[in-house]
């Protein structure tokens, strides 16, 4: 399994500011997700982040407004820009089990925004 | 495309009760894996099971208990003996053939009342 870790855990933000979440693994992965759960929903991926290539994002979200990083292989950070109340989720780092293949996800504990 | 419906929305029972959660999956691939991810209060998301597609083999694991049936393109999860800790939202989903992307139901709210 993977040990993985999300900064800030929570944050109150007013709107129109930009938060960048940050989510470092505790062993060197391939491939990260970035998942988003909106108040009593499910969850959505946003995009996944493979090191050394641009994100690749689904429907509906685009790098403008979520731009991602990953710099080396244990680490990624996904900035949620010019919020709006709208984007009061938890937002949710996560990474394929070793042999990935099968699907497997391990989760960070999530960082809940609220945005006034 | 791939789907995942979770029609129980919210179920509450009293401890000690079983109770089953339903999940039911779309996909035209042949190949898939089916998970159930547990989210306590706490928020993180917790891996339970997974199953492929060419096992269909009931599983227990002390008071879970999963029965895959591809007949009927459901995964379900019953909880024996259910105890206060279990109260969390179970999360279905599903990842299909060469497919990224894993596919999440909508989760069901499980309320174990003591």
């Amino acid at each position: 399994s993977a040990v993985i870790s999300q900064k800030p855990s929570r944050d109150i933000c007013q709107r129109g500011t930009s938060l960048t979440i940050q989510c470092q693994v505790d062993s060197q992965v391939t491939m990260m997700f970035w998942y988003r759960q909106q108040p009593g929903q499910s969850l959505t991926l946003i995009a996944t982040a493979n090191q050394g290539s641009e994100a690749t994002y689904e429907s509906g979200f685009v790098i403008d407004k979520f731009p991602i990083s990953r710099p080396n292989l244990t680490f990624s950070t996904l900035t949620v820009s010019n919020m709006s109340p709208e984007d009061s989720s938890i937002y949710l780092c996560s990474v394929g089990a070793a042999g990935w293949n099968t699907g497997e996800l391990f989760f960070g504990e999530g960082s809940r925004l609220t945005v006034l | 495309a791939q789907k995942v419906t979770q029609a129980q929305t919210e179920i509450s029972v009293v401890e000690k009760e079983d109770v089953t959660l339903d999940c039911v999956y779309e996909t035209r691939d042949t190949t898939y894996y089916l998970f159930w991810y547990k989210q306590p209060p706490s928020g993180e998301l917790v891996f339970l099971i997974r199953r492929n597609s060419f096992d269909e083999q009931n599983e227990i694991s002390g008071r879970y208990s999963w029965n895959f049936q591809k007949s009927t393109s459901s995964f379900n999860f019953t909880i024996t003996a259910s105890q206060v800790v279990d109260s969390a939202v179970y999360f279905c989903a599903l990842k299909a053939g060469g497919y990224q992307k894993v596919t999440f139901g909508t989760g069901t709210k499980l309320q174990v009342i003591p």
